[in-house]
């Protein structure tokens, strides 16, 4: 069975800091992962995915297979980065998408 | 305009109703999911379809019901409403191409 698991429920930063959230998953076959983002009073989206290998909005994510995380990083916070923050997983040839728990972010002035 | 529709997005209902949640896209996607979330907590598959015909349960247990006679569309059924039901719905869409999720707005659902 798959699984996502985000530990921290909230993570407060002051704007400028960097801020990291942490992912561990856990998939027998070869996953693909994703984050997604919910910012207040809209519908969740898609921020990036780990097979893509892009930076969105400053954020990056490295899949390391051997510690099955796929931990989401920004090495300066803004404000505008508060927003809910979910995990996601898939199998590559399943199209399933399993989510973790989420984060909230809250970056302080 | 391409994109995913629910209605209604808010509810308030009796015990014992029966309840349908719409979805709708756009985008001519062939698969479509339904999630549940309580708040602050995590999304729930219980629900989703690779195609017209096609329906399977998903990784949460639940008393509702789905169909997909249309590519488009794919509502969810309560038949009776009980208290527990009461959380929110998110609907979600994806493409041939790739594994993006598009989610619709949500419908929040309240049982008393």
């Amino acid at each position: 069975a798959q699984r996502v698991t985000q530990p921290e429920k909230l993570l407060s930063v002051f704007k400028g800091a960097p801020v990291e959230l942490k992912c561990n998953y856990s998939y027998s076959g070869s996953p693909e992962l994703f984050w997604y983002v919910q910012y207040s009073r809209q519908r969740l989206q898609l921020l990036l995915r780990h097979i893509s290998r892009e930076s969105i909005k400053g954020f990056t994510a490295d899949l390391n297979k051997g510690e099955t995380s796929f931990h989401l990083k920004k090495p300066f916070a803004q404000e505008e980065d508060s927003a809910m923050y979910y995990c996601a997983l898939s199998g590559l040839d399943d199209y399933k998408l399993s989510f973790g728990a989420g984060t909230t972010v809250t970056v302080r002035a | 305009e391409a994109d995913i529709y629910q209605t209604p997005r808010y509810l308030v209902i009796g015990t014992g109703k029966k309840i349908t949640l719409e979805c709708s896209q756009t985008m001519g996607h062939d698969k479509m999911y339904w999630y549940q979330q309580d708040p602050g907590m995590e999304l729930h598959l219980i629900h989703y379809s690779y195609g017209v015909n096609s329906t399977e349960k998903g990784d949460l247990s639940s008393e509702s019901t789905v169909s997909r006679i249309r590519t488009e569309h794919f509502p969810l059924t309560l038949e009776s409403a009980r208290p527990s039901h009461t959380s929110q719905y998110l609907c979600a869409s994806m493409g041939r191409m790739g594994n993006t999720i598009y989610f619709g707005e949500g419908s929040w659902l309240t049982v008393v």
